[in-house]
């Protein structure tokens, strides 16, 4: 069965522009989390999606935004991006709630 | 509120030594427990989970960790390091109330040849 995967793996961005994340969860995994992972606050929890809902919500500005398609693929989005946006930014499914949540191998990016 | 706390941010290890990485948590109900390994410009990879049952729990690679509820602990361990192992280790807590995991801040284990 394949892993999680993501897209694009690397992407270079400036100041002020805004990007999209793809991730597409392991086939049957209905639940999506999105973690952003820097050097100086460690893996930070984003936001969850199941079923199409955000279910969760970590403590992060609004620019921060996402979205879950009805086949579980998800999106997240950032506006304006601000060069403290630069981390690397893990998706993470599990088949249903509480359950084992795998990852996939992250996008990092780099805001200039 | 969970948090997760991983004592040593750097642990070195000689090659064939017992591995031993720390890790707290505080949580108001009874939590599930992960750890996790990250292998340079890679993701999470699972090493073992708690969840109910049997606090000895066995991993991949050799792995394992033990719940002990009185010391709210969680720690890591494999009695042989192997140059493998080498990597970034996350501890994870979640309630069984919700998905959301609260991760440590990790451990960076460096095995000694």
């Amino acid at each position: 069965k394949a892993g999680v995967t993501q897209t694009p793996r690397y992407l270079i961005k400036t100041r002020g522009q805004q990007v999209t994340l793809s991730c597409s969860p392991i086939s049957g995994h209905r639940s999506v989390s999105w973690y952003q992972q820097t050097p100086g606050q460690g893996l930070q929890f984003l936001f969850e999606y199941f079923s199409e809902t955000q279910r969760n919500k970590g403590n992060f500005p609004g620019r921060f935004s996402g979205r879950q398609f009805s086949n579980s693929r998800s999106e997240m989005n950032v506006s304006t991006l601000e060069l403290g946006d630069s981390a690397l930014y893990l998706c993470a499914s599990s088949r249903k709630y509480q359950e084992t949540q795998y990852f996939g191998p992250g996008t990092r990016l780099l805001v200039l | 509120a969970q948090s997760v706390t991983q004592l040593g941010s750097h642990v070195s290890v000689s090659e064939g030594a017992l591995v031993l990485l720390r890790c707290n948590y505080s949580s108001s109900v009874p939590p599930y427990l992960f750890w996790y390994v990250q292998y340079p410009n890679q993701g999470l990879q699972l090493l073992l989970k708690y969840t109910t049952g049997a606090t000895l729990v066995k991993g991949i690679n050799g792995f394992e960790a033990e719940f002990k509820k009185s010391e709210t602990s969680f720690h890591l361990t494999k009695p042989s390091a192997h140059m493998s192992d080498a990597a970034e280790y996350f501890c994870a807590v979640s309630q069984n109330t919700g998905n959301q995991f609260y991760f440590g801040t990790g451990t960076s284990l460096t095995v000694i040849p």
